[in-house]
């Protein structure tokens, strides 16, 4: 199976911070790597789709990037709303795999 | 609208089974990989299994292969989940996903508890 690691775990931010979470693949997945965002007591939101492809309706201070084994999620201006966990996701091989999770909280 | 309404929840005890359900409306259920996604409590995502568009083919994590099957009744646009031989670690809230650009549309969700 392959194993995603993502790092932080967790990651404190103020408002207006630029911040980025990786997520590196234990082997190569192409280009299809996903990002999702979380609240308390809801369902995932996909944010980024194939690498750095956003979702319609994604704002666009969050962007992806990376190729390979090594991906990253950037949220260049982290609003009040963005604070939640995040989740990278492989899905070139089944089983798809998604990684550990990076909280991002209030600094 | 799209939307996904999973149900079949509850509490079970160690060894035994149950069925979930998620009810699809707003689109073409048929077009799409469905997939169940589940995440144990204060943990994070886990993939357990898909059906592939058009019903063609199944695959499932190694933690559920041979204790839960995955099928769907295309006329009633449901996909459902029997789960077997259940686990006190199967204990989890459990969503479906459509497979779209990537998991595009989630249910709510619904809370199995394996105790006895």
């Amino acid at each position: 199976d392959i194993q995603m690691t993502q790092s932080p775990p967790t990651l404190s931010a103020s408002v207006g911070d630029r911040v980025t979470i990786t997520c590196r693949a234990s082997q190569s997945i192409s280009t299809w790597l996903a990002w999702y965002q979380q609240k308390p007591g809801k369902a995932p939101k996909l944010l980024i789709y194939k690498i750095s492809s956003p979702e319609t309706g994604v704002p666009s201070r969050f962007s992806g990037s990376g190729s390979g084994t090594e991906f990253t999620l950037t949220i260049s201006d982290v609003q009040p709303d963005d604070f939640a966990s995040y989740y990278c996701q492989q899905y070139n091989t089944y089983p798809w795999t998604f990684g550990q999770g990076t909280k991002v909280d209030v600094k | 609208q799209e939307q996904m309404v999973e149900s079949g929840g509850g509490v079970v005890q160690p060894g035994r089974s149950l069925r979930l359900s998620c009810a699809a409306s707003g689109f073409s259920f048929n077009d799409y990989g469905m997939h169940w996604v589940r995440q144990a409590p204060g943990g994070g995502l886990e993939w357990l299994a898909v059906m592939w568009f058009g019903g063609t083919s199944e695959e499932y994590s190694d933690a559920v292969k041979g204790r839960f099957t995955i099928s769907k009744d295309t006329a009633k646009s449901t996909l459902f989940l029997q789960m077997d031989r259940l686990r006190v670690d199967d204990t989890a809230l459990y969503y479906c996903a459509r497979k779209k650009t990537g998991f595009d549309l989630w249910g709510q969700g619904t809370l199995v508890t394996v105790s006895s």
